[in-house]
């Protein structure tokens, strides 16, 4: 069954509103990673986290890891139209394995 | 070189049919990926190769059969396959196989079983 849950599972903004997605892990993650699929494409590579209770930014986007390490959060300040696409976390667990979350589907209306 | 290439683009094919995906790289990474993707799903983990060896099958069924030829190409063989098995199959590369290793996609392959 999943293993990682995302939410939520779609998001509609308007261009300049923030958006934010959340996932979800049942066990202890070691580290986790984010990626951007645009429609059509294939996952893209964002950012990765590892330790404990970590932000990280890349321009607009900010990244955070939970303290517990089995939460993590995506943070898109003043979306724009290229910031449409789902976005997906992966957790790795089991040393050697990447669990992809659900997907958060963001829609942004210019 | 930084990307994976994955031919065909698109393909379709009959139940009985045989038909073969392939992936390559050149960026000499050690870890191969196939994962496959249901529309509005994310991808789910096939196999994995590791130094040119099968590490991780993730009970798929044996109509797909992968193979590892060299470090920089990977294949899919496809035998029998049923409608169900429409899906884009992602191939992935990292630099090692264990560990918090950073995943370069393909473009896919967009398979549709008749």
């Amino acid at each position: 069954g999943q293993q990682v849950m995302q939410i939520p599972q779609y998001q509609h903004v308007q261009e300049g509103e923030d958006f934010t997605t959340y996932c979800n892990s049942s066990t202890t993650l070691s580290n986790i990673q984010w990626y951007k699929q645009r429609p059509g494409g294939h996952p893209v590579f964002l950012i990765q986290l590892v330790k404990s209770g970590e932000v990280k930014k890349q321009k607009r986007l900010t990244f955070q890891f939970g303290e517990a390490k089995k939460n993590s959060s995506l943070h898109i300040t003043a979306t724009q139209t290229t910031d449409v696409g789902t976005y997906f976390c992966a957790g790795l667990r089991n040393f050697n394995k990447f669990y992809f979350g659900s997907g958060t589907k963001l829609n942004v209306k210019p | 070189d930084t990307e994976v290439t994955q031919t065909p683009k698109h393909l379709v094919m009959g139940m009985t049919n045989k038909k073969s995906l392939k992936c390559e790289q050149h960026m000499g990474h050690r870890a191969m990926y196939w994962y496959k993707q249901k529309a509005k799903k994310p991808p789910e983990l096939m196999f994995v190769y590791s130094y040119e060896k099968l590490s991780i099958n993730e009970s798929v069924p044996s109509r797909f059969s992968p193979e590892c030829p060299n470090s920089s190409l990977l294949n899919l063989h496809l035998h029998a396959l049923q409608p169900e098995d429409s899906a884009l199959y992602l191939c992935a590369s990292s630099l090692m196989a264990a560990g918090a290793n950073v995943l370069t996609f393909g473009a896919g392959s967009r398979l549709t079983v008749l």
